[in-house]
């Protein structure tokens, strides 16, 4: 199995609709994170959770609802959002207590909002 | 507001070419600088983690260099292949902000045969 596995790896979805990204990682790291990357843009961190404790919100709109059971999963829930929320969405985990930690990454979802 | 600027951003070079980019970040409370090298619809993966000024790090044909006194990091490529296309990312990240790596908006380089 690869490391941080993420589905769905494509999704699209309207407005209205309610739907959720799924994040796992099998590194027995403490630490997830999810990204967005729009188009032209670089990574932009959104969420960070430290043995399942939410420890950084970028500032996300509230249509975006994380959400970590545990320190191998991670979701990502998606409610009325809108169409700039198009963007491929990154989940990423690392192991904190080590030094240079780095951070490693799944192949992330592509989202589309029509 | 923590900036981090690459260039180039795209960069075409010819099979056996040497090729370099930089990476910009704040030159105060600097803790960690990271290079990320992400091939088309492949993840992400670390290259190098950084975190003393004038740290050399190299992995087979690629190497960086660190300047933590004025802010820069450069990745080199010694003849580059075409397996090196992909886009190169940096990140920093700043002493007291636990996993927030900010990163810059990556080189994307193209190696042709």
């Amino acid at each position: 199995e690869t490391g941080v596995t993420q589905t769905p790896r494509h999704l699209v979805m309207g407005m209205t609709n309610k739907k959720s990204l799924k994040c796992e990682q099998h590194l027995g790291h403490n630490a997830m994170y999810w990204y967005k990357q729009s188009a032209k843009k670089p990574l932009e961190l959104m969420f960070v959770y430290n043995f399942k404790e939410q420890t950084e919100n970028n500032s996300v709109p509230s249509r975006f609802s994380p959400e970590c059971p545990n320190s191998s999963h991670l979701f990502l829930h998606l409610h009325t959002l809108q169409p700039e929320d198009s963007a491929l969405y990154l989940c990423a985990s690392s192991q904190v207590t080590v030094t240079n930690e780095k951070l490693f990454f799944g192949s992330g979802t592509q989202l589309s909002v029509l | 507001i923590l900036n981090v600027e690459q260039s180039p951003q795209s960069l075409h070079v010819q099979e056996g070419d040497s090729t370099n980019f930089t990476c910009s970040f704040p030159s105060s409370n600097f803790y960690a600088l990271h290079w990320y090298r992400w091939e088309t619809a492949k993840s992400p993966e670390a290259l190098f983690v950084m975190t003393l000024n004038g740290d050399e790090k190299k992995k087979g044909r690629i190497s960086a260099t660190l300047n933590t006194k004025e802010g820069y990091s450069y990745l080199y490529i010694k003849g580059s292949q075409p397996e090196d296309s992909a886009t190169y990312l940096c990140a920093f990240r700043s002493s007291g902000n636990t996993g927030k790596l900010i990163f810059g908006q990556g080189t994307t380089l193209q190696v042709k045969p």
